[in-house]
């Protein structure tokens, strides 16, 4: 059973960089097939889709990030990660990684973290 | 962007209450919805994907339906443990995007 779980500080600092990473147990990050996301929900609202890496290593972000955010993967730890720079306090949010199927739903989510932009 | 609107915002609804979600998109997305749910604290659970096919564990009492832009959650008997908030999702194209929430409440 493939498990996803977050990890990282739970606070960072205004115009610093916000760094996350997701460990995958249970299956291969590099079995291929799938693509592996990022998704933020900001406290008492809705979801936002931030981004994936394929185990290509290829990219897709929102473009509402407006070029902040760097999501990389690392087979040999089973891990994908999320860098989001120049962080502000509308960066406040819990954060989760999820498995999605290829251009498809999100069927694995990650438990989520909280971070707090704050100085 | 493709924009996804749920209505209604906030559902009263008693246990054994047959309940309807509806949610919209902005433009065509096939039968490209998925439907989540998410209970405080814990992360969104995969209930229908491609608009109407059940994630396999979810109870027979969660259906969807829908195509192109318009679509539906219905709970057919509520039980205890459905009270929570629910979300559409379009995977149609690049970004994706969820609709607002939908929290279902005790009456």
């Amino acid at each position: 059973q493939v498990r996803l779980q977050e990890s990282g500080p739970g606070l960072v600092k205004p115009s610093q960089t916000l760094s996350l990473t997701c460990t995958v147990s249970g299956g291969s990050i590099s079995r291929g097939g799938y693509f592996w996301s990022w998704i933020r929900q900001h406290p008492g609202k809705g979801l936002e889709w931030i981004g994936y890496i394929y185990d290509s290593g290829s990219t897709y972000y929102n473009p509402s990030l407006k070029s902040r955010g760097t999501i990389s993967l690392d087979t040999s730890k089973n891990q994908f990660s999320l860098k989001l720079s120049s962080v502000t306090a509308a960066d406040t949010a819990f954060y989760y990684c999820a498995r999605e199927g290829g251009h498809s739903y999100l069927d694995i989510w990650g438990q989520g973290t909280m971070v707090t932009v704050s100085s | 962007d493709i924009q996804m609107t749920q209505s209604p915002s906030t559902l009263s609804a008693s246990v054994g209450d047959r309940v309807t979600i509806t949610c919209r998109a902005s433009q065509t997305i096939s039968t490209w919805l998925a439907w989540y749910q998410q209970k405080p604290g814990k992360a969104p659970k995969l209930l229908i994907y491609k608009a109407s096919s059940l994630e396999s564990g979810v109870p027979s009492r969660f259906s969807g339906s829908g195509s192109g832009t318009e679509f539906t959650l219905t709970i057919s008997s509520l039980q205890p443990e459905d009270f929570a908030t629910y979300y559409c999702q379009h995977y149609n194209s690049y970004p994706y995007t969820f609709g607002q929430g939908t929290k279902l409440e005790i009456k």
